[in-house]
């Protein structure tokens, strides 16, 4: 019983598409992250939403946004994808403020490759 | 601003051999320190946190961590290393009371178990 799902585990596409990743919670955490991994395995937040409130890393192209249908899901959408967005997206939750000595719980990562 | 600082981008030790991965941290006030561990092709598992109390906290397959306020640093150990111990691992941290709820991460350490 996952925890924390994300599809496609992988993607590959070329240059210029417009692609998502989707990614649901069942552990009913009010907070949803999305995380970029780079070739040097660097952890970067790019979103976190919590209760409708959106907090963006200010270094994110505005080519990716994040949508909530509900609490239980954040997807994360990618217009006009470029050879640079290629990378591990994780997404992950936790209580967020609620209880932020809680840790926080990864989905298994979707590789995503732009050719 | 908090910040994680982890300065050995690999640590390599032999099977059986006790096991230690640095970690460095900065936050305003009291912080919340957390261990994350990363293998191939997976998402990040949580090992172990430090919340309050006890410097010394025992988390998941043995491993263990100590919290030093003084020199605001949180090291993951293990006294006998095992072969499939071969991980990245991430330290993260976040302010104890008021700032950003969301964790800060470190640049992640390849640990590697020779047998």
């Amino acid at each position: 019983d996952t925890a924390v799902s994300q599809t496609p585990k992988y993607l590959v596409t070329q240059m210029g598409n417009d692609k998502s990743i989707k990614c649901e919670q069942n552990l009913g955490h009010d907070t949803m992250y999305w995380y970029k991994q780079d070739s040097k395995k660097f952890l970067k937040i790019m979103f976190s939403y919590n209760n409708k409130e959106l907090i963006i890393n200010e270094t994110v192209p505005n080519r990716f946004s994040p949508k909530s249908p509900d609490k239980a899901h954040l997807n994360l959408h990618i217009n006009s994808l470029e050879l640079g967005d290629s990378a591990v997206y994780f997404c992950a939750s936790s209580l967020g403020r609620v209880r932020t000595d809680t840790e926080a719980f990864f989905g298994q990562g979707t590789r995503l490759t732009v050719v | 601003a908090q910040s994680v600082a982890q300065p050995e981008d690999q640590v390599n030790v032999a099977e059986g051999n006790p096991l230690t991965v640095k970690c460095t941290y900065s936050v305003s006030g009291n912080p919340y320190l957390f261990w994350y561990v990363q293998y191939p092709n997976r998402g990040l598992q949580f090992l172990l946190k430090y919340i309050t109390g006890d410097n010394l906290v025992k988390g998941s397959y043995g491993f263990e961590a100590e919290f030093n306020k003084s020199q605001t640093s949180f090291h993951l150990k293990k006294p006998s290393a095992l072969v499939s111990d071969s991980a990245l691992y991430f330290c993260a941290v976040r302010p104890g009371a008021g700032g950003s709820y969301i964790p800060t991460f470190g640049r992640g350490t390849s640990l590697i178990v020779h047998p």
